[in-house]
C-alpha cells in the first residue's frame, strides 16, 4: 500500500506569493490534517479535512487554507507569504480522524522556503 | 490551556547506555497519548499509542509508559540506528485535535 505522498518536496517563494501544497492520502483514508514544523515551535495544527469539509481548525490567520476533493485528495494553500511562513508543512492522513483515536500516518512534508 | 512538554530537548547517549525521555501534559479529556518517531528529513513515524494510566507497551528496545500527568519512553541499550527525535503527542476531548511536544533530539553514539 502506497503511504501518504506530498508534494512538490521542496518550495522557494518570495514574500507576498501565494503557494499550493499537495497531499494524497494513504488509499481509503478520508481524513486528511495538515500541521506546520518549525524548530521553535514545533508541529502545530492547521486543519483537518474528511469527505470534502473542514471539520477543524487550529489557530492560523486566514492566509492558510485548505481542501479536499471527493477521492480524499487534500490541498492546502498559503496567500500572501511571510517570512514567518518559512516550516516544514506536513500532511497526514488516518480512516476516520475526528475524535476516533486513531494513529496518524505522515507523508515527508514539503519544505517552503520564504525569501 | 492543552500543553505537552517534553524534556530533555536533546540526549546523547553511547550505545548501550539506557535513559528515559520524558512527556509531562495538561489536557482536557485524554483521549489517547501518541509517540512518534522522526529521521531527519521524514514525517513522523508512530511508535505507541497509550489510553490509561498504568498501561505499558513495547517495541523492540522502546517501552512507554503512563501516568495521569505524564509518559515516559525508556530506551533499553540504544543502538545508532535509534537516534532520531522522538515526539510526544496527546488528543484532547474536545475536538480530537493533536497536540504535540517539540521533541527530544535523541543521538546514540557508537
Amino acid at each position: 500500500k502506497a503511504g501518504v505522498t506530498q508534494t512538490p518536496r521542496y518550495l522557494i517563494k518570495t514574500r507576498g506569493q501565494q503557494v499550493t501544497l499537495s497531499c494524497s492520502p494513504i488509499s481509503g483514508h478520508r481524513s486528511v490534517s495538515w500541521y506546520q514544523q518549525t524548530p521553535g515551535q514545533g508541529l502545530q495544527f492547521l486543519f483537518e479535512y474528511f469527505s470534502e469539509t473542514q471539520r477543524n481548525k487550529g489557530n492560523f490567520p486566514g492566509r492558510f487554507s485548505g481542501r479536499q476533493f471527493s477521492n480524499s485528495r487534500s490541498e492546502m494553500n498559503v496567500s500572501t507569504l511571510e517570512l514567518g511562513d518559512s516550516a516544514l508543512y506536513l500532511c497526514a492522513s488516518s480512516q476516520q480522524g475526528g475524535l476516533a483515536n486513531e494513529k496518524l500516518f505522515f507523508g515527508s512534508g514539503t519544505q517552503l522556503s520564504v525569501l | 490551556e492543552d500543553q505537552v512538554t517534553q524534556s530533555p530537548e536533546a540526549l546523547r547517549l553511547q550505545e548501550g547506555e539506557s535513559s528515559s525521555l520524558n512527556c509531562s501534559y495538561t489536557v482536557s479529556g485524554l483521549r489517547g497519548l501518541f509517540w512518534y518517531r522522526q529521521d531527519p528529513g521524514k514525517g513522523p513515524e508512530f511508535l505507541f499509542t497509550l489510553y490509561s494510566a498504568g498501561e505499558e507497551k513495547e517495541k523492540e528496545r522502546l517501552k512507554a509508559t503512563l501516568t495521569k500527568k505524564e509518559s515516559f519512553l525508556h530506551i533499553t541499550a540504544p543502538k545508532p540506528e535509534d537516534s532520531a527525535t522522538y515526539l510526544c503527542a496527546v488528543r484532547e476531548g474536545s475536538q480530537g485535535n493533536l497536540i504535540f511536544g517539540k521533541g527530544t533530539k535523541l543521538s546514540v553514539k557508537p
